[in-house]
């Protein structure tokens, strides 16, 4: 079975500074998607960024990029720039290629200071 | 376009009452989910459905829980009877599927938050 680990229950950064959130992953396929995704107090899982595991190049979405480590299974998510807004839950998901379950881990509070 | 909608947004019952959740999908997504959340954890999967069809339900507690989406589009979530630990955010998302190994995005509501006293 797959698993997603997330060892940073809590994060905090300086407005305007940069923060790494780690993930690590666990399982036997070899095509699959990697997600993070972000929770605001709202409640509503908001896609930050993906990516599919056959590709090298790591994703970018303007502020958010992703270091993709598949030998060693780690997804790790950088935030460029923090913003107040970036304050949240942020979860690690992942998804089989020919699956549609998506499997997250435990999420890492994000806390950003002004 | 409307995103998924989940009504009610907070509910609180006590113990051994039934519960029930709504949702309405995003037009045209063919596949939707719940998804139960616990305190402090991330979604865990409960039940799928491809249109009608449940095809994804092995985490359902079967004697307590049970869903619909009749006609393939709304769906009900109920608890009957709700029991302490059943307090969580339960989720529910939709995605557009055709098959294949195309990524489909899930589109998540803002889920409805219950506690059991």
């Amino acid at each position: 079975a797959q698993t997603v680990t997330q060892s940073q229950p809590e994060m905090s950064v300086q407005e305007a500074e940069t923060v790494t959130l780690s993930c690590t992953y666990d399982t036997s396929e070899s095509d699959y998607y990697l997600f993070w995704y972000k929770q605001p107090p709202s409640r509503q899982m908001i896609l930050v960024i993906r990516q599919e595991a056959y590709k090298q190049q790591n994703a970018t979405e303007n502020r958010f990029s992703v270091n993709f480590q598949k030998a060693a299974k780690s997804f790790s998510l950088k935030i460029s720039d923090s913003q107040l807004g970036d304050a949240a839950m942020y979860f690690c998901a992942y998804k089989w290629n020919a699956g549609n379950m998506l499997t997250f881990g435990g999420g890492t509070r994000l806390m950003v200071k002004p | 376009e409307a995103g998924v909608v989940q009504s009610p947004r907070y509910k609180i019952i006590e113990k051994k009452q039934p519960v029930a959740f709504w949702c309405n999908p995003i037009s045209g997504h063919n596949t939707l989910y719940w998804y139960r959340q616990n305190l402090g954890q991330g979604p865990e999967l409960l039940i799928r459905y491809e249109n009608e069809e449940a095809v994804d339900d092995s985490q359902l507690p079967k004697d307590r829980f049970s869903a619909e989406r009749l006609k393939g589009v709304d769906s009900t979530l109920k608890i009957q009877p709700a029991e302490l630990g059943d307090s969580a955010v339960y989720l529910c998302a939709s995605s557009r599927n055709s098959g294949g190994y195309i990524y489909n995005e899930q589109f998540f509501g803002p889920g409805t938050r219950l506690t059991v006293l």
